[in-house]
């Protein structure tokens, strides 16, 4: 069974930072895209971070210059470490896989259950 | 203010048929990036319920489907039912930000 599991959530002070950790099990990890994507309280989903099979690294506007997306293939893992927080970086955070033939028909076909970051003093 | 917009809400009666609209631009949708949906039911994470603009993941009923023509896509539910209360998502590719965009999100209402 195709699984993601998310951890690494808490409270954090706005400045500070926080490590998360996504994985994965079922399936060939390092051949697949996978993204991080969060859902502020009471609000939509929100594209943060893409790390590509490949290497490649995306990230949205918001996010860039102080979060960094990566990933171990050997440990079937994607991580996520966010400095700098504030309290609009407060929301669940999903790890989800993508699948599709290039960018512009990618989707997000399997979802972890997320974990919360909450950022306040 | 989501790249791509839906309504907020939208209701119907058990056994109707509901749309959902999702309006893009020329550097998503009219780009010709394929429009995803998403459908999260509540304390849940979202689950993909049409994938490359008209396609259904197995185990999802052909009471749902999809379909896109120019800067807009749409989600159609026919034969509403209870179980179909939830929120629902866009989801597409943006050229010019070089990432994945999604909608507002659009909440349906079962009266």
């Amino acid at each position: 069974e195709v699984q993601l599991l998310e951890s690494g959530g808490g409270l954090v002070q706005p400045g500070g930072s926080l490590r998360l950790s996504c994985a994965a099990s079922g399936f060939t990890f390092s051949s697949y895209g996978m993204s991080w994507v969060r859902q502020a309280p009471g609000k939509g989903l929100e594209w943060v971070s893409y790390s590509g099979s490949g290497g490649s690294t995306y990230y949205v506007d918001s996010v860039r210059g102080r979060f960094t997306i990566s990933r171990d293939n050997s440990k079937n893992t994607l991580y996520l470490q966010m400095n700098s927080l504030r309290a609009e970086d407060t929301a669940v955070y999903y790890c989800a896989k993508q699948r599709g033939r290039q960018y512009s028909n990618y989707y997000m076909d399997v979802w972890g259950k997320g974990t919360t970051v909450t950022v306040s003093s | 203010q989501s790249v791509l917009t839906q309504p907020p809400s939208v209701s119907g009666a058990p056994g109707q048929r509901v749309t959902i609209s999702c309006t893009g631009s020329s550097s998503n949708i009219a780009a010709g990036s394929d429009v995803h949906w998403y459908q999260q039911l509540p304390g849940t994470a979202p689950k993909v319920l049409i994938y490359g603009d008209n396609n259904r993941p197995s185990g999802v009923p052909d009471r749902f489907s999809g379909s896109k023509s120019g800067t807009s896509a749409s989600l159609a539910i026919t034969g509403l039912q209870a179980e179909d209360e939830a929120d629902y998502y866009c989801q597409s590719y943006d050229s010019s930000l070089s990432g994945w965009v999604f909608g507002g999100g659009t909440k349906l209402t079962v009266l």
